[in-house]
C-alpha cells in the first residue's frame, strides 16, 4: 500500500545513454512533482504537473522531459545523460496546491 | 527572492538531551512552512507543517516547531532526543502559485543530526 512509488530505486548507466524513471501515486492526488537532490543533499524542484498539465519547469535542461500519462503517474525521461545528472531524484504528490507534498523513496542515479 | 537558511550543517547531541534546529526563511507573503526528515538512504517524511493559526505546531515523533513572523523563523524542537532521531532534517517554504496555494517547495540545505548514546 505504498503511497508514492518510484522505479527503479537504483540506476547506474553510462554517459550519453537515455533512461527513464517512473513514479506512481495511489493517493488520488492531482498534482505531482520531480525534485533533484545533489551530492550535497540540496533539494530543488524540477517540474510540477497539475491534472497532467505542466505548471512548473525550473530551467531544467531540455534533455529532461517529464511525461504524465494520467494523474497517477509522472515519468521522467533523460536523454544524453551527463556526469552532472548523477543525483537522487524524488517524486512527490499533493492534492492541489494547498496540501502537503508526499515524497517517494527516491531513485539514485549514477552516471559513469 | 524566496530562500530558506538552515545555519547549522551538523549538530551532535547526546541521547535524552533537548534539540533545537534553526530555520530562517525569506518570503514576501505569509509562508507555508514545513519540516521534513530524511533517514539515510530513505525518502523524505513530513514531520510537521504550518499553514495558519496557532504558531506552535505539533508534529510526529514528539517534534514541535514555532513560527515567529518577526524573526522569519520556524525552528524545530524536541525535548528529549532518541538515537533513532539521527537523520537529515530539511526546512522548506511553500512558494505561492496557482489556486492560491503553493506550487513548489523551496528547501534549506539541511541539518545533519548525530545522536551520541
Amino acid at each position: 500500500d505504498t503511497a508514492v512509488s518510484q522505479t527503479p530505486k537504483y540506476l547506474v548507466t553510462q554517459m550519453g545513454n537515455d533512461k527513464s524513471i517512473k513514479c506512481e501515486q495511489n493517493l488520488g492526488h492531482d498534482t505531482m512533482y520531480w525534485y533533484k537532490q545533489d551530492s550535497k543533499k540540496f533539494l530543488k524542484i524540477m517540474f510540477s504537473y497539475n491534472n497532467k498539465e505542466l505548471i512548473i519547469n525550473e530551467t531544467v535542461p531540455n534533455r529532461f522531459s517529464p511525461k504524465s500519462p494520467d494523474k497517477a503517474h509522472l515519468n521522467l525521461h533523460i536523454n544524453s545523460l551527463e556526469l552532472g545528472d548523477s543525483a537522487v531524484y524524488f517524486c512527490a504528490s499533493s492534492q492541489g496546491s494547498q496540501e502537503t507534498q508526499y515524497f517517494g523513496p527516491g531513485t539514485r542515479l549514477l552516471v559513469l | 527572492a524566496q530562500s530558506v537558511t538552515q545555519p547549522d550543517i551538523h549538530i551532535t547531541v547526546s541521547e535524552g538531551a533537548s534539540l533545537e534546529l534553526r530555520c530562517n526563511y525569506s518570503y514576501g507573503a505569509t509562508p507555508y512552512l514545513f519540516w521534513y526528515v530524511q533517514s539515510p538512504g530513505q525518502g523524505l517524511q513530513l514531520l510537521l507543517k504550518y499553514f495558519s493559526g496557532d504558531t506552535l505546531v505539533q508534529g510526529i515523533k514528539g517534534f514541535e516547531a514555532e513560527f515567529k513572523r518577526s524573526q522569519s523563523s520556524f525552528n524545530l524542537r524536541k525535548p528529549s532526543v532518541h538515537w533513532s532521531d539521527a537523520a537529515e532534517y530539511f526546512c522548506a517554504v511553500g512558494a505561492r502559485g496557482f489556486s492560491g496555494g503553493y506550487n513548489k517547495l523551496i528547501f534549506g540545505a539541511g541539518t545533519r543530526l548525530a545522536v551520541h548514546p
